[in-house]
């Protein structure tokens, strides 16, 4: 059983260029939350799609955009990035249905690493 | 909004020595509360999460965690470590509603063991 997938593993852009990050949620799981975790520190929330809306955001400026397709895969798309948006991309996937228990654990993927020159 | 305090930024410990990893949130009810481990190029792995009743939890790789409501804490600990528990551990905490998307991560203490 596949876990979290997430592509590409590592990229380079420059300033200003745009990317976008990919991710299949674990076989059965339907939400996807995506976290920025910046070199010595721990993930920070962006967002999460669930029926292919965004039900909720974290702190992170409107160039941090995403998608979910009927499959329930995702994308994160930075546009105009800056510097500062180095940093490991996590992907987590989760089942909506053990919400109503609170008993909702996220799985994560390896995560795609982008370095921005 | 939830927060979560790691004090140790790294720890060094021998093979087979114990080990305590800390953890201190802040909310203002009882959260769900995680701790999560990051090999180098791995994601995070859940080790142990607590939702509610018995404060001690057992988790995977020998860990066991314990909630202290009182010092709103939830330290991580094993009693021997293997030199692949060599990592990075995150302790996390959730808003007990309707999903856990709101989850807060603390900073990570990365563990060294020594031989």
């Amino acid at each position: 059983d596949a876990g979290v997938t997430q592509s590409p593993t590592h990229l380079i852009k420059t300033r200003g260029q745009q990317v976008t990050l990919r991710c299949s949620p674990k076989s059965g799981h339907d939400t996807v939350s995506w976290y920025q975790q910046a070199l010595g520190q721990g993930p920070q929330f962006i967002f999460q799609y669930y029926e292919e809306e965004e039900r909720q955001r974290g702190n992170f400026p409107d160039r941090f955009s995403g998608h979910q397709f009927p499959n329930y895969s995702s994308e994160l798309n930075v546009n105009a990035l800056l510097l500062g948006d180095s940093a490991l991309y996590l992907c987590a996937s989760s089942l909506e249905g053990r919400a109503l228990s609170g008993a909702n654990v996220l799985t994560f993927g390896a995560g795609s690493r982008l370095t921005v020159l | 909004a939830q927060s979560v305090t790691q004090p140790d930024i790294h720890i060094t410990v021998s093979e087979g020595a114990s080990l305590e990893l800390r953890c201190n949130y802040s909310y203002g009810a009882t959260p769900y509360l995680f701790w999560y481990v990051q090999s180098p190029g791995q994601g995070l792995q859940l080790l142990l999460k607590y939702f509610s009743g018995d404060t001690l939890v057992q988790g995977i790789k020998g860990f066991e965690a314990e909630f202290k409501r009182s010092q709103s804490s939830f330290n991580l600990r094993k009693p021997s470590v293997h030199w692949s528990d060599a990592a990075e551990y995150f302790c996390a905490v959730g808003v007990p509603r309707y999903n856990n998307n709101d989850m807060r991560f603390g900073a990570g203490t990365r563990l060294t063991v020594k031989p």
